[in-house]
């Protein structure tokens, strides 16, 4: 049984430039997470998807989207890249109220 | 808003000491979840606690839920150099049951 699977690991991005990374889900569960993690901070909260909707926000611009396809996976876009926007961005699933699942995140780099 | 924070954010013990890392939320918190993110890796669930003053154990790990449900502490007995990491606690609040916010953690480390 696989786990929840992000791609890609890393990656190195531009000022300007936008970003898709990708998450699968741990085997049934419906519900995706994303965060950011800062050096040395902890996982702050990006946005919840729950039957392909957007469900819960945090406190991050617009130029953060996202998506979740039928199949419960789901996308993170940023767009218009900022230097600060260098972290690791970790997908987690979870079913309902439960534990949250974590991928091994997305490494980015924006120079 | 709505804040979680953790004290101490760093912990140094030699191997075989105790160690507790505490965990204070501004409102109260529906659950609270505890996490280990050892160097280099990814967030690993630990445990959620749900009850007012609930109390759970895991071998040498102890948790502990207030009776407001706005603090929470782990305690580890008798450090373990496999102990080293990260440790954060996250809380949803009533108001945001789907949403979870971490604290920025306590990192051990443990000098064998």
């Amino acid at each position: 049984d696989a786990g929840v699977t992000q791609s890609p690991t890393h990656l190195i991005k531009t000022r300007g430039q936008q970003v898709t990374l990708r998450c699968s889900p741990k085997s049934g569960h419906d519900t995706v997470s994303w965060y950011q993690q800062a050096l040395g901070q902890g996982p702050q909260f990006i946005f919840q998807y729950y039957e392909e909707e957007e469900r819960q926000r945090g406190n991050f611009p617009d130029r953060f989207s996202g998506h979740q396809f039928p199949n419960y996976s789901s996308e993170l876009n940023v767009n218009a890249l900022l230097l600060g926007d260098s972290a690791l961005y970790l997908c987690a699933s979870t079913v309902g109220a439960g534990e949250l699942f974590f991928g091994e995140g997305s490494r980015l780099t924006v120079l | 808003g709505q804040q979680v924070m953790q004290i101490p954010q760093y912990q140094h013990v030699q191997e075989g000491e105790d160690f507790t890392t505490y965990c204070n939320s501004s409102t109260t918190l529906s659950n609270i979840q505890w996490y280990k993110q050892r160097p280099g890796g990814h967030p690993v669930f630990l445990i959620q606690l749900v009850k007012s003053g609930e109390v759970k154990k895991q071998k040498r790990l102890t948790f502990q839920f207030g009776e407001a449900k706005k603090n929470s502490s782990l305690h580890i007995t008798a450090t373990q150099t496999t102990d080293v990491g990260t440790y954060f606690c996250a809380g949803p609040w009533w108001t945001n049951a789907g949403k979870s916010t971490f604290g920025d953690g306590t990192t051990l480390t443990v000098k064998p």
